[in-house]
């Protein structure tokens, strides 16, 4: 039973550089969400979507894109790699709306701009 | 308005004793109160939710106190066990599309044996 799935688990980006953190989850989750863990500062929403086709902005969400063509998949696009973009991202899903329904979390990708 | 504020920041137990982990928040229109447990280098996951309809909640050892009219809510671990080591987060919505779950910052709790 996959659940949320994010590759990579690790990795290091130089300064400027771009990435996609991949994210899909198998449980025909319409909600799917991003979140960055700083230390002692919780989880901050990045973006999110309702579904294929529809994405919003969270938080936090300057210096990263998203797009959902696929009820499954919810790619993280990072462009021009900050230091301040060192962070745990978490992807996670949930059923229908995010309050009072379970969100599942993947397992995160841990990111270091160097 | 939107913050949700949790104490305190890191908690020492000893193996059977009561850990109590507070939150507060402002804004009244949150109705969803979950709380996430989290083990080092995994994902959040949902320990116990309430709703402001009720005051109290028990799963087990894990118990959510809640008072309305204060705007604060609290998580008790009863005999607490060294594999309840984690870092426990409370968090709030308020039940529509795209506000999700707004995260306090995290209490890492420690179950010395």
């Amino acid at each position: 039973n996959a659940g949320v799935t994010q590759t990579p688990k690790f990795r290091i980006l130089k300064i400027g550089q771009s990435m996609t953190l991949q994210c899909t989850q198998d449980m025909n989750h319409n909600y799917m969400y991003w979140y960055r863990q700083d230390p002692g500062m919780g989880l901050k929403l990045i973006y999110y979507s309702v579904g294929a086709g529809i994405t919003d902005k969270g938080e936090v969400p300057n210096g990263y894109n998203v797009s959902r063509s696929t009820t499954e998949d919810f790619p993280l696009r990072l462009e021009l790699a900050a230091p301040s973009q060192t962070s745990v991202y978490f992807c996670a899903s949930s059923p229908n709306r995010g309050g009072g329904n379970t969100i599942y979390f993947g397992e995160g990708s841990w990111l270091t701009v160097v | 308005q939107q913050q949700v504020k949790q104490s305190p920041q890191s908690l020492i137990v000893q193996k059977g004793g009561i850990s109590i982990i507070n939150c507060a928040y402002e804004n009244t229109a949150f109705d969803y109160f979950p709380w996430y447990q989290q083990f080092p280098g995994k994902g959040p996951a949902l320990l116990i939710a309430i709703r402001p309809d009720v005051s109290e909640k028990k799963e087990g050892r894990f118990t959510i106190s809640f008072n309305k009219s204060a705007k604060q809510f609290s998580l008790h671990i009863m005999d607490s066990q060294p594999g309840d080591s984690a870092t426990y987060f409370c968090a709030a919505s308020i039940g529509q599309a795209g506000t999700a779950l707004i995260f306090g910052k995290g209490t890492t709790l420690s179950v010395s044996s």
